[in-house]
């Protein structure tokens, strides 16, 4: 596709339940990033791939928390055992190659609720 | 955890005016980015300045860094309304791959 594309757009979920978050990336981009964004704030990171290697994921908050990226492309973040302090815009970007000139590839986000 | 913070927190403006922004970072960098966010969309890259680099400039973007003073600017010049965003800065830090971002400033454009 032309960009990167989070889905679902919206997730509402009760507390207590798993939620897995999607990322496509822009094809053949080699990194991948995940953020969380408050309402009025930057986003914090989360953790990062290249290709299918975890890299980084110092910025997940717990072991609730999860991320994978089996074969390259796609990406998954899960999160288990929800609570309310989890409600968020969880934004994905990719990154054409492995030089840290190159910029990042926003998606249009997930915006989870937990009732 | 934010690796910057960008100072003012919120700046409104007429059009047609300059808008200036800082961003001050915490620790050494290779290279800092500007990002804008319309309205809660996706961030889009605007400009990177690398850390041997002191000033960069494209279309209206200014951009400065000093790293003495751990610190860049963005100047928009002659703003459009088009131009209300949030502004938030990016550092790569020692050849390390981990983006972070600073808490951004809210800019309008009164037309």
């Amino acid at each position: 596709g032309a960009g990167v594309s989070q889905s679902p757009r919206y997730k509402v979920t009760k507390r207590g339940q798993d939620v897995a978050l999607r990322c496509d990336p822009i094809s053949g981009h080699v990194s991948l990033y995940w953020y969380r964004q408050a309402l009025g704030q930057g986003p914090e990171f989360l953790t990062y791939f290249n290709y299918e290697a975890q890299q980084d994921k110092s910025g997940l908050p717990n072991d609730r928390f999860s991320a994978e990226r089996p074969e390259g492309s796609i990406s998954t973040l899960t999160i288990q055992r929800t609570e309310q302090r989890d409600s968020a815009m969880y934004r994905c970007a990719s990154r054409p190659i492995l030089s840290t000139d190159s910029p990042l590839h926003f998606g249009n986000g997930t915006r989870l609720t937990v009732t | 955890s934010q690796q910057g913070e960008e100072d003012p927190q919120a700046l409104s403006i007429q059009e047609g005016e300059n808008a200036t922004m800082n961003c001050s970072y915490k620790t050494s960098i290779n290279n800092l980015q500007w990002y804008r966010q319309n309205s809660g969309r996706g961030l889009v890259h605007l400009i990177l300045i690398r850390s041997n680099e002191r000033e960069k400039h494209s279309g209206r973007l200014r951009v400065t860094l000093d790293t003495s003073k751990k610190s860049s600017s963005l100047l928009i010049t002659a703003s459009r309304a088009a131009d209300t965003a949030s502004y938030f800065c990016a550092t790569n830090s020692g050849g390390y791959q981990k983006v972070t971002f600073g808490t951004g400033t809210k800019l309008q454009v009164i037309p």
